[in-house]
């Protein structure tokens, strides 16, 4: 079963627009880490953001925002005044703590291409 | 400092042949994971190796081995190619034993199986 769902395949935006991206995820551990990684054309991922099941506070880090809901087991990402170098894929990702036969897995979801044109 | 450095870039085999991937991790990382990731999808986690010892394995055939050096380096192997194996392999390195903290990855290693 997919424990990371991101149901948007692709967002086309205009620069300076809003854009917000989906990832619902799936565990039966209490303690666990949600990621958001962006791929950029090069391929290289790039680390956004981590937060533990404890921490539910949303958080802000220049245009980039996150909102982590336990009880729709959500965690949305949001692009304030998007540009064009935001253009990526950008994958979310489940990291499990009592996956004790799999560490280190992180389980990502299919990704959201976000296409920002000037 | 260095990242996470992956050798070589680009890869071209055929059908049967066996392929070995490097990866070096950031100075100070002891944990390496391994990732195949296909066209179109995401990553998929094949290994996880701390202090030289296998630590997690994915859903992957036994044709898919991996190793860690005393030097926290890695190697990834791949015996008997099969088209499906064409992907970009990627490799993360971590300070934490359980890989729970931020993984650093590499640029990666884009495999084409002819």
């Amino acid at each position: 079963a997919q424990k990371v769902t991101q149901a948007q395949t692709e967002i086309s935006v205009v620069e300076k627009e809003d854009v917000t991206l989906d990832c619902v995820y799936e565990t039966r551990d209490t303690t666990y880490y949600l990621f958001w990684y962006k791929q950029p054309p090069s391929g290289e991922l790039v680390f956004l953001i981590r937060r533990n099941s404890f921490d539910e506070q949303n958080e802000i880090s220049g245009r980039y925002s996150w909102n982590f809901q336990k009880s729709t087991s959500s965690f949305n990402f949001t692009i304030t005044a998007s540009q064009v170098v935001d253009s990526a894929v950008y994958f979310c990702a489940l990291s499990e703590a009592g996956a004790t036969d799999s560490w280190g897995k992180l389980q990502f979801g299919a990704g959201t291409q976000v296409v920002v044109t000037p | 400092d260095a990242g996470v450095t992956q050798s070589p870039t680009h890869l071209i085999k055929t059908r049967g042949q066996h392929v070995t991937l490097r990866c070096s991790p950031i100075s100070g990382h002891k944990s390496v994971s391994w990732y195949q990731q296909v066209l179109g999808q995401g990553p998929q986690f094949i290994f996880q190796y701390y202090e030289k010892e296998e630590r997690g394995r994915g859903n992957f055939p036994d044709r898919f081995s991996a190793r860690q050096f005393p030097n926290y380096s890695s190697e990834l192997n791949v015996n008997a190619l099969l088209l499906g194996d064409s992907a970009l392999y990627l490799c993360a390195s971590s300070s934490s034993r359980e890989g729970l903290d931020e993984q650093f990855f590499g640029p990666g290693t884009r495999l084409t199986v002819l």
